[in-house]
């Protein structure tokens, strides 16, 4: 069985600090998607890594995914409270209708 | 934004009853999916669809059961609810060869 871990769990920061989320697993993926899901709403498509080693910016958000394709990280430069929601990220295995998704990072910005 | 509703959104229910929850998208993708969100657990598949009338189980498929009649329309139907089926469902869909999913709103059920 496929799973997929997050870490940290919560995380509070300051407007303007850095921080970087991580995912991981012990499986390979195909691909890797970063979500962000805001309160009472579905979670939004950010990015798809596809290729072991693969970076990715989305203006002040970085997205690597590992060379062995098995974990990825997210960094954010300068957050802003607009950054502010639960990070999910989701992993395709060999079928690409068979996505599993991690736990979440929490993500608080304070002004 | 991926045209993807979801009714009701709010939903509180007594412990035994049915409840039949929709999903409507005006992509026209072929694949839908239902999930369920919980603290700790993420989200987590019950049922997908990869077209009219086909449909197969996912990890917690237990005390569901999917209907799709239409392209556009997914709904998913608890027979009995109980009190452990309190989440937040989320209809989602993609195209056919895509991992990436589209999420509707989300619709909180409450079972009392």
């Amino acid at each position: 069985t496929q799973l997929l871990e997050q870490s940290p769990q919560f995380l509070s920061i300051q407007e303007g600090e850095n921080l970087t989320v991580y995912c991981n697993s012990s499986s390979v993926f195909s691909s890797l998607q970063w979500y962000r899901q805001e309160p009472g709403e579905g979670p939004v498509l950010l990015v798809t890594v596809v290729t072991g080693g693969e970076v990715k910016k989305l203006k002040r958000l970085t997205f690597q995914f590992g060379d062995a394709r098995k974990d990825s990280s997210l960094h954010i430069t300068a957050a802003q409270p607009g950054d502010t929601g639960l990070y999910l990220c989701a992993g395709a295995g060999t079928s690409y209708d068979k996505v599993i998704f991690g736990p979440g990072t929490s993500l608080s910005v304070i002004p | 934004d991926a045209g993807i509703t979801q009714s009701p959104r709010h939903k509180v229910t007594e412990t035994g009853t049915p409840v039949t929850l929709r999903c409507h998208q005006t992509e026209n993708h072929r694949y839908m999916y239902w999930y369920r969100q919980d603290p700790g657990h993420g989200l987590r598949l019950i049922h997908y669809s990869y077209g009219v009338k086909d449909t197969d189980k996912g990890e917690v498929s237990d005390g569901y059961s999917v209907s799709r009649s239409k392209t556009e329309d997914f709904l998913l139907t608890l027979e009995s609810a109980t009190s452990s089926q309190t989440s937040v469902y989320f209809c989602a869909i993609s195209s056919s060869g895509r991992t990436e999913r589209y999420f509707g709103p989300g619709t909180r059920l409450t079972v009392t």
